[in-house]
């Protein structure tokens, strides 16, 4: 079976700190990874996933994430925090080979952004 | 722009009443939607995976009688609350994946029972 922990439930950091946000993964087969982050009252858009390959994986606003097994995590970071970063960030996991969409989520991080 | 529509955003019912989600796949051909719910400040929790032309999969502790879901097209699929009460409260989300597995979500449902 799969699970996802993500340690810290709220993170603060001032505007153009590093962002840092870990995820921890239990998988019995090799997982398929992915950071999602949720604007209020609206759904989830995919920031970046790993799926085989490169462990360093990039996203979008300047998001990266680093593939861990030997650590079994998948941390999500950005060198520079902007305001507008600031949202709810979900990890995940699905079982490989098929990326079918049924993902299991962390409990998610509230990132907070202070000017 | 959005390629997985949901409606609607956001409605209150009376309890016992039943209100159905609609989730649109907009440019593609939804083989598979799934249906999360949300309660506040907590993770998404699967509900349910529906294939277009067949009975959905609920997850275990999901009343199916309660939670209907069908997907009669590539392109729609409905979630139904039937005989919502006030612990139905929640934020419903759906995502959707199509042949090339890309997967997208809907923007959610916010239903509220009185």
């Amino acid at each position: 079976a799969q699970s996802v922990t993500q340690l810290g439930s709220h993170v603060s950091v001032s505007e153009g700190a590093l962002v840092l946000l870990r995820c921890n993964y239990s998988s019995s087969v090799p997982p398929y990874l992915f950071w999602y982050v949720q604007y209020p009252n609206q759904g989830l858009q995919l920031l970046l996933k790993y799926t085989t390959g490169a462990t360093l994986v990039k996203g979008i606003n300047g998001f990266e994430a680093e593939f861990k097994k030997s650590e079994t995590s998948f941390h999500l970071t950005k060198p520079s925090a902007h305001m507008s970063d600031a949202a709810e960030y979900f990890c995940a996991v699905s079982v490989a080979p098929s990326n079918t969409g049924k993902l299991i989520f962390g409990q998610g991080t509230t990132l907070q952004v202070k000017p | 722009g959005a390629v997985v529509s949901q409606h609607p955003s956001w409605v209150i019912c009376k309890s016992g009443t039943s209100v159905k989600i609609e989730c649109r796949s907009l440019d593609f051909q939804a083989t598979t939607m799934f249906w999360y719910r949300q309660f506040p400040k907590q993770s998404l929790m699967l509900m349910a995976t529906s294939n277009e032309g067949s009975k959905a999969t609920y997850e275990q502790g999901v009343e199916k009688d309660k939670f209907l879901i069908n997907h009669a097209s590539l392109t729609l699929s409905t979630l139904t609350v039937t005989s919502a009460h006030p612990e139905d409260s929640s934020f419903y989300i759906c995502s959707a994946t199509g042949s090339d597995e890309k997967l997208f979500f809907g923007s959610g449902t916010q239903l509220s029972v009185l």
